[in-house]
């Protein structure tokens, strides 16, 4: 079955610093691939997405994904992060034109102002 | 335009109650999902339906039963309630199979006990 890893279930930073929020999956053939967001108290938005063309990904609020298709990766970055970054983030992945939608089980960043 | 809305937002009940969760989409989208949210378990698909009359299990389904009223509608139906639903439960829908995202409503909060 198809699975998604998130390395790190909680992340605390430093308003200012970098971040990279690691996702790999298991499904060996063409995928989506997603990055949610969902801040305290409220439901999940997506920051972006990656069907196909560049794998750099750009999404809202700065944020940034890199799809690695050799490494079966699909990271989340953000140079500078800020306080209103803290929030929970999942990672998903879909078959390419699948229904269903395999979620990580979510990082939980806190940046510290 | 709403996108997806859920009701309630918030309920308890006692084990062996039954409830009825509503979800509403104005997208005119095919596809609707019903996830359950856990700490540390990200989200799981308890069903989906890809389109107006057809529904399919997914991969928590155990405890629940959907009704694809309508193209608007997906509701979730826990006919006896356990200690082991607690959770958030999260709808989403999708416009078709194709290159689209899901997009979610508010949540429902609910409590057994």
């Amino acid at each position: 079955a198809q699975s998604v890893s998130q390395h790190n279930h909680h992340v605390i930073l430093s308003e200012a610093a970098s971040l990279e929020l690691g996702c790999n999956y298991s499904y060996g053939g063409t995928v989506n691939l997603f990055w949610y967001v969902q801040y305290p108290g409220q439901h999940l938005q997506l920051l972006l997405k990656y069907f196909s063309g560049d794998p750099l990904v750009k999404g809202i609020k700065g944020f940034e994904a890199e799809f690695i298709k050799s490494k079966f990766s699909f990271n989340l970055r953000k140079p500078s992060v800020q306080w209103s970054d803290t929030a929970e983030y999942f990672c998903a992945v879909n078959r390419e034109y699948g229904n269903k939608l395999v979620f990580g089980a979510g990082t939980i960043l806190r940046v510290k102002s | 335009n709403a996108g997806v809305t859920q009701t309630p937002k918030f309920q308890v009940l006692k084990t062996g109650q039954s409830m009825t969760l509503q979800c509403a989409q104005d997208m005119n989208h095919n596809s609707m999902y019903w996830y359950r949210q856990d700490p540390g378990m990200g989200l799981r698909l308890i069903y989906y339906s890809a389109s107006e009359g057809t529904t399919d299990k997914g991969e928590v389904p155990n405890g629940y039963n959907v009704s694809r009223l309508n193209k608007r509608e997906f509701s979730l139906r826990l006919e006896s309630a356990a200690p082991s639903q607690t959770s958030v439960y999260f709808c989403a829908s999708r416009r078709d199979r194709g290159l689209n995202e899901q997009f979610f409503g508010p949540g429902t909060r609910l409590t057994v006990l």
